[in-house]
Protein backbone atom coordinates (compact mmCIF):
# COMPACT_ATOMS: atom_id res chain seq x y z
CA UNK A 1 0.00 0.00 0.00
CA UNK A 2 1.11 3.76 -0.12
CA UNK A 3 3.09 4.85 2.53
CA UNK A 4 3.69 8.33 3.99
CA UNK A 5 2.78 11.23 1.96
CA UNK A 6 4.26 14.93 1.90
CA UNK A 7 3.68 17.92 0.17
CA UNK A 8 4.94 20.21 -0.92
CA UNK A 9 8.06 18.23 -1.11
CA UNK A 10 10.41 21.59 -1.63
CA UNK A 11 8.93 25.35 -0.39
CA UNK A 12 11.08 28.37 -0.76
CA UNK A 13 9.72 31.64 1.04
CA UNK A 14 10.68 34.87 2.00
CA UNK A 15 11.12 35.67 5.14
CA UNK A 16 7.90 36.66 6.92
CA UNK A 17 5.53 34.61 4.61
CA UNK A 18 3.19 31.86 6.32
CA UNK A 19 3.72 28.24 5.02
CA UNK A 20 1.64 24.99 5.46
CA UNK A 21 3.24 21.82 5.22
CA UNK A 22 0.59 18.85 4.34
CA UNK A 23 0.98 14.93 5.58
CA UNK A 24 -1.23 12.54 4.13
CA UNK A 25 -0.54 9.63 6.88
CA UNK A 26 -0.55 5.51 5.83
CA UNK A 27 -4.31 4.25 5.40
CA UNK A 28 -5.57 3.33 9.00
CA UNK A 29 -2.94 4.63 11.26
CA UNK A 30 -4.54 6.73 13.78
CA UNK A 31 -1.08 8.17 15.23
CA UNK A 32 0.93 10.98 13.48
CA UNK A 33 3.71 12.61 13.98
CA UNK A 34 5.87 15.40 13.17
CA UNK A 35 9.59 16.23 13.88
CA UNK A 36 12.18 18.69 12.03
CA UNK A 37 15.46 17.97 11.10
CA UNK A 38 18.76 20.74 10.74
CA UNK A 39 22.20 20.31 10.69
CA UNK A 40 22.63 22.11 13.66
CA UNK A 41 19.98 20.22 15.72
CA UNK A 42 19.50 17.09 14.27
CA UNK A 43 15.88 15.16 14.33
CA UNK A 44 13.24 17.26 16.75
CA UNK A 45 10.03 15.91 17.42
CA UNK A 46 7.59 18.47 17.40
CA UNK A 47 4.26 17.19 18.07
CA UNK A 48 2.19 13.90 17.72
CA UNK A 49 -1.98 13.45 16.83
CA UNK A 50 -4.09 10.37 18.11
CA UNK A 51 -6.93 10.90 15.64
CA UNK A 52 -7.29 14.17 15.97
CA UNK A 53 -6.23 15.00 19.00
CA UNK A 54 -2.45 16.68 19.78
CA UNK A 55 -2.41 16.23 23.71
CA UNK A 56 0.84 18.08 23.95
CA UNK A 57 1.96 21.18 22.20
CA UNK A 58 5.20 21.77 24.38
CA UNK A 59 7.37 20.81 21.44
CA UNK A 60 6.66 22.72 18.92
CA UNK A 61 9.57 25.71 18.51
CA UNK A 62 7.38 28.53 19.30
CA UNK A 63 3.73 29.92 18.76
CA UNK A 64 4.28 30.96 15.37
CA UNK A 65 3.75 27.05 14.89
CA UNK A 66 0.50 25.05 15.04
CA UNK A 67 -0.91 22.01 13.29
CA UNK A 68 -3.97 20.33 12.56
CA UNK A 69 -5.55 17.31 11.88
CA UNK A 70 -8.74 16.53 10.48
CA UNK A 71 -10.98 13.51 9.74
CA UNK A 72 -8.34 11.40 11.38
CA UNK A 73 -6.06 11.68 8.56
CA UNK A 74 -4.30 15.02 6.71
CA UNK A 75 -2.32 16.47 8.99
CA UNK A 76 -1.61 20.47 8.33
CA UNK A 77 1.69 22.01 10.07
CA UNK A 78 1.69 25.59 9.33
CA UNK A 79 4.51 27.97 10.26
CA UNK A 80 3.62 32.15 10.54
CA UNK A 81 5.85 34.52 9.69
CA UNK A 82 8.88 32.17 8.87
CA UNK A 83 12.10 33.24 10.07
CA UNK A 84 15.73 31.72 8.81
CA UNK A 85 16.25 29.36 11.46
CA UNK A 86 12.93 27.68 10.52
CA UNK A 87 14.89 26.23 7.18
CA UNK A 88 14.89 22.38 7.88
CA UNK A 89 13.25 19.15 6.71
CA UNK A 90 10.16 18.45 8.32
CA UNK A 91 9.36 15.13 8.26
CA UNK A 92 5.85 13.33 9.55
CA UNK A 93 5.44 9.38 10.64
CA UNK A 94 2.79 7.85 11.15
CA UNK A 95 1.88 4.67 13.19
CA UNK A 96 -0.79 1.81 13.51
CA UNK A 97 -1.98 3.60 16.87
CA UNK A 98 -0.39 5.17 19.55
CA UNK A 99 -0.20 2.34 22.30
CA UNK A 100 2.86 4.29 24.31
CA UNK A 101 4.70 4.57 22.04
CA UNK A 102 5.07 1.02 21.21
CA UNK A 103 4.13 1.23 17.27
CA UNK A 104 6.95 1.44 14.48
CA UNK A 105 6.60 5.30 13.05
CA UNK A 106 6.93 5.00 9.30
CA UNK A 107 8.45 8.34 7.84
CA UNK A 108 7.10 9.96 4.68
CA UNK A 109 9.79 11.64 2.65
CA UNK A 110 9.66 15.07 4.20
CA UNK A 111 9.44 18.66 2.87
CA UNK A 112 12.42 20.98 2.21
CA UNK A 113 11.64 23.91 3.57
CA UNK A 114 14.12 27.00 2.99
CA UNK A 115 13.63 30.67 4.27
CA UNK A 116 15.09 33.54 2.71
CA UNK B 1 14.20 13.17 29.36
CA UNK B 2 16.03 10.57 27.27
CA UNK B 3 19.11 10.66 25.28
CA UNK B 4 20.68 8.82 22.68
CA UNK B 5 24.04 9.12 21.67
CA UNK B 6 25.85 7.97 18.38
CA UNK B 7 29.98 8.65 19.18
CA UNK B 8 30.97 8.04 15.60
CA UNK B 9 29.88 10.93 13.00
CA UNK B 10 31.11 8.95 10.24
CA UNK B 11 32.80 5.65 9.30
CA UNK B 12 34.07 5.05 5.53
CA UNK B 13 35.06 1.43 5.14
CA UNK B 14 36.01 -0.35 1.88
CA UNK B 15 32.86 -2.95 0.55
CA UNK B 16 32.77 -6.58 1.95
CA UNK B 17 34.24 -5.58 5.26
CA UNK B 18 31.99 -6.01 8.73
CA UNK B 19 31.08 -2.39 10.25
CA UNK B 20 29.42 -1.85 13.77
CA UNK B 21 27.44 1.33 14.33
CA UNK B 22 27.31 2.50 17.87
CA UNK B 23 24.29 3.64 20.00
CA UNK B 24 24.25 4.26 23.89
CA UNK B 25 21.33 5.66 25.61
CA UNK B 26 20.26 7.42 28.55
CA UNK B 27 16.98 7.00 30.01
CA UNK B 28 15.45 6.76 33.51
CA UNK B 29 12.10 5.19 32.02
CA UNK B 30 12.08 0.97 32.97
CA UNK B 31 10.49 0.25 29.93
CA UNK B 32 11.23 1.41 26.36
CA UNK B 33 11.86 0.74 22.76
CA UNK B 34 14.79 1.38 20.84
CA UNK B 35 14.92 1.62 16.62
CA UNK B 36 17.19 1.69 14.15
CA UNK B 37 16.34 4.19 11.01
CA UNK B 38 18.35 4.25 7.89
CA UNK B 39 18.83 7.29 5.97
CA UNK B 40 19.53 7.37 2.81
CA UNK B 41 20.78 9.94 -0.16
CA UNK B 42 17.41 10.61 -0.67
CA UNK B 43 16.58 11.28 2.27
CA UNK B 44 13.22 9.09 3.73
CA UNK B 45 13.96 7.55 6.85
CA UNK B 46 13.76 3.42 6.41
CA UNK B 47 12.65 1.43 9.19
CA UNK B 48 14.82 -0.96 10.16
CA UNK B 49 14.19 -2.21 13.65
CA UNK B 50 12.24 -2.31 16.73
CA UNK B 51 13.55 -4.08 20.48
CA UNK B 52 11.61 -3.16 23.76
CA UNK B 53 13.78 -3.12 26.80
CA UNK B 54 12.29 -6.57 28.07
CA UNK B 55 13.73 -8.35 25.06
CA UNK B 56 17.93 -8.69 25.40
CA UNK B 57 17.95 -11.06 22.54
CA UNK B 58 20.14 -10.40 19.58
CA UNK B 59 18.50 -10.15 16.16
CA UNK B 60 19.67 -11.00 12.74
CA UNK B 61 18.00 -10.27 9.90
CA UNK B 62 20.13 -11.35 6.74
CA UNK B 63 23.77 -9.06 6.79
CA UNK B 64 22.22 -7.20 9.65
CA UNK B 65 22.41 -7.73 13.39
CA UNK B 66 21.59 -5.92 16.29
CA UNK B 67 23.50 -6.36 20.11
CA UNK B 68 21.04 -5.02 22.93
CA UNK B 69 23.05 -4.90 25.78
CA UNK B 70 20.77 -3.41 29.13
CA UNK B 71 23.83 -3.60 31.38
CA UNK B 72 25.58 -1.15 29.16
CA UNK B 73 22.53 0.66 28.04
CA UNK B 74 24.03 -0.24 24.24
CA UNK B 75 22.15 -1.18 20.75
CA UNK B 76 24.84 -1.44 18.68
CA UNK B 77 24.24 -2.57 14.68
CA UNK B 78 26.22 -4.45 12.94
CA UNK B 79 26.45 -4.99 8.72
CA UNK B 80 28.64 -7.91 7.82
CA UNK B 81 30.16 -8.31 4.15
CA UNK B 82 29.05 -4.24 3.78
CA UNK B 83 28.03 -3.12 0.26
CA UNK B 84 27.96 -0.16 -1.54
CA UNK B 85 23.80 0.16 -1.34
CA UNK B 86 24.94 0.44 2.96
CA UNK B 87 25.86 3.94 2.11
CA UNK B 88 23.32 6.11 4.12
CA UNK B 89 22.89 7.86 7.61
CA UNK B 90 21.76 5.72 10.16
CA UNK B 91 19.92 6.73 13.47
CA UNK B 92 18.99 5.19 16.08
CA UNK B 93 16.39 6.62 18.55
CA UNK B 94 13.87 5.80 22.03
CA UNK B 95 10.94 6.09 22.88
CA UNK B 96 9.66 5.57 26.23
CA UNK B 97 6.51 3.48 27.06
CA UNK B 98 5.16 6.42 28.64
CA UNK B 99 1.36 5.41 28.99
CA UNK B 100 -0.46 9.02 28.22
CA UNK B 101 2.41 10.86 27.59
CA UNK B 102 3.23 12.62 24.35
CA UNK B 103 6.79 11.69 23.80
CA UNK B 104 8.25 11.23 20.18
CA UNK B 105 10.96 9.94 19.16
CA UNK B 106 14.42 10.71 20.45
CA UNK B 107 17.05 10.44 18.19
CA UNK B 108 21.36 10.12 18.23
CA UNK B 109 22.54 12.65 15.95
CA UNK B 110 23.45 10.06 13.41
CA UNK B 111 26.30 7.74 12.11
CA UNK B 112 27.52 8.38 8.10
CA UNK B 113 28.47 5.64 6.66
CA UNK B 114 30.37 5.49 3.79
CA UNK B 115 30.91 1.99 1.62
CA UNK B 116 33.91 2.73 -0.24
CA UNK B 117 33.84 0.01 -3.98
Amino acid sequence: GAGVSQSPSNKVTEKGKDVELRCDPISGHTALYWYRQSLGQGLEFLIYFQGNSAPDKSGLPSDRFSAERTGGSVSTLTIQRTQQEDSAVYLCASSLRRLAGTETQYFGPGTRLLVL
Amino acid sequence: AQKVTQAQTEISVVEKEDVTLDCVYETRDTTYYLFWYKQPPSGELVFLIRRNSFDEQNEISGRYSWNFQKSTSSFNFTITASQVVDSAVYFCALIPYSGGGADGLTFGKGTHLIIQP
